[in-house]
This record gives C-alpha cells, sequence and structure tokens, in this order.
C-alpha cells in the first residue's frame, strides 16, 4: 500500500519568505509527527498529532513554525519569515496509534534551503 | 544533556564483521526502544522494536536493552556492503514523543 507521502521533495527558498510542507499520512493512521534532521544530526522533534487531542507543540523552535492538521489526515507544515538556520530536512511520520508501541512509519522528506 | 546519546561515527568495518552499535539514556521513564536505519536520502526504517530488558533477534540483528545500566544496543552479525546506512536509535515513554539518537554512520567495505 500507499506510505507517507510528502511534498514537495526539494524546495529552495529566499530568506524572510514562507514556506509549506505537506505530509499525506497512511490512510487510517492516527497519529502523525513532524521531526527536523539538520546535516549531520538526529531527528528533532517539532511537533505531535494524535486523533483528536490537542497537539503537542512542544518541540516548535520559535512561533514561525506552525503546523496544522485538516480532518485528521493531511498536515502542513509552515514556516514564516524562513532564516537560514532553518536549513534542514524535515522528515513526517504517522503511526496506526494503537497501543504505545506502534511504529512510525516515514516519508522520505522534504530538503528544506534558504539562501 | 540529552536524553538520548549515540556516537555520531562514522563507524567503518570490513564485510562480515560484527558491528555493535550503542545508545545511553538518561530518562528512566523510556519503556519502548526502537532501532532505525535510514539510508541515504530516505526516511528512516524501523528495524528493531523492544520494550523490556533483554536480547531481541531478527535473523543477523539483534537488539539488546539493559534498563538498569541505561544502555541500548545492536548488533549486526555478519555485515553486508548493503547494511552501510546511518543507524538510529530511539526510544519513548508510553505514547509520548518518540525520542531520537544522533544516529551512527556506518560503512561496510566490500
Amino acid at each position: 500500500g500507499a506510505g507517507v507521502s510528502q511534498s514537495p521533495s526539494n524546495k529552495v527558498t529566499e530568506k524572510g519568505k514562507d514556506v509549506e510542507l505537506r505530509c499525506d499520512p497512511i490512510s487510517g493512521h492516527t497519529a502523525l509527527y513532524w521531526y527536523r534532521q539538520s546535516l549531520g544530526q538526529g531527528l528533532e522533534f517539532l511537533i505531535y498529532f494524535q486523533g483528536n487531542s490537542a497537539p503537542d507543540k512542544s518541540g516548535l523552535p520559535s512561533d514561525r513554525f506552525s503546523a496544522e492538521r485538516t480532518g485528521g489526515s493531511v498536515s502542513t507544515l509552515t514556516i514564516q519569515r524562513t532564516q537560514q538556520e532553518d536549513s534542514a530536512v524535515y522528515l513526517c511520520a504517522s503511526s496506526s496509534g494503537v497501543g504505545d508501541n506502534s511504529p512510525l512509519h516515514f516519508g522520505n522528506g522534504t530538503r528544506l534551503t534558504v539562501t | 544533556q540529552k536524553e538520548v546519546e549515540q556516537d555520531p561515527g562514522p563507524l567503518s568495518v570490513p564485510e562480515g564483521a560484527i558491528v555493535s552499535l550503542n545508545c545511553t539514556y538518561s530518562n528512566s521513564a523510556f519503556q519502548y526502544f526502537m532501532w532505525y536505519r535510514q539510508y541515504s536520502r530516505k526516511g528512516p526504517e524501523l528495524l528493531m522494536y523492544t520494550y523490556s530488558s533483554g536480547n531481541k533477534e531478527d535473523g543477523r540483528f539483534t537488539a539488546q536493552v539493559d534498563k538498569s545500566s541505561k544502555y541500548i544496543s545492536l548488533f549486526i552479525r555478519d555485515s553486508q556492503p548493503s547494511d552501510s546506512a546511518t543507524y538510529l536509535c530511539a526510544m519513548r515513554a508510553g505514547a509520548q514523543k518518540l525520542v531520537f539518537g544522533q544516529g551512527t554512520r556506518l560503512t561496510i567495505n566490500p
């Protein structure tokens, strides 16, 4: 079946511009995560959606970052007034959310470059 | 101090060698422990998952958890060039977010 789909796969933007990154999770998965991976670094947690519960936004690095999940499916991560330090790979993952051990399935990420 | 510490490497070994990858953690509430493999320009994929202390084996891969020492390991036997990738440990407490280590970049030389 289809996996997690992210678009665009690559995005180059100028400093100060806003960007939107999209994630289509696996159908039926109730949990959705956004992580950021900088060059040579591990995965940095950004935000976590689980069903109808309030999202865990504790990882968002500044108020320039926001995310929403419409209809419990597609999610959009928005970065306003981009800075060069925002350059990274943004990874989305989904899980069935059933039980604490449900594995995360990752997309291939959006590679963001801020010039 | 990071919640999860992992040596980033890089680690380079000859084909057929046994590889040992390790992570330490500080949060005693972590209950679920995972290893993900990430190939270049791809998303991470789940390799191994363990819940309790002890060993879990799957083919050439063995995951080991020592909760008393807050230490987890992944062993790869008879390593192959196709095992060359970045290996990330990850762990969580209950239904909370998954916390990742920095990842170890591994190269298996033919």
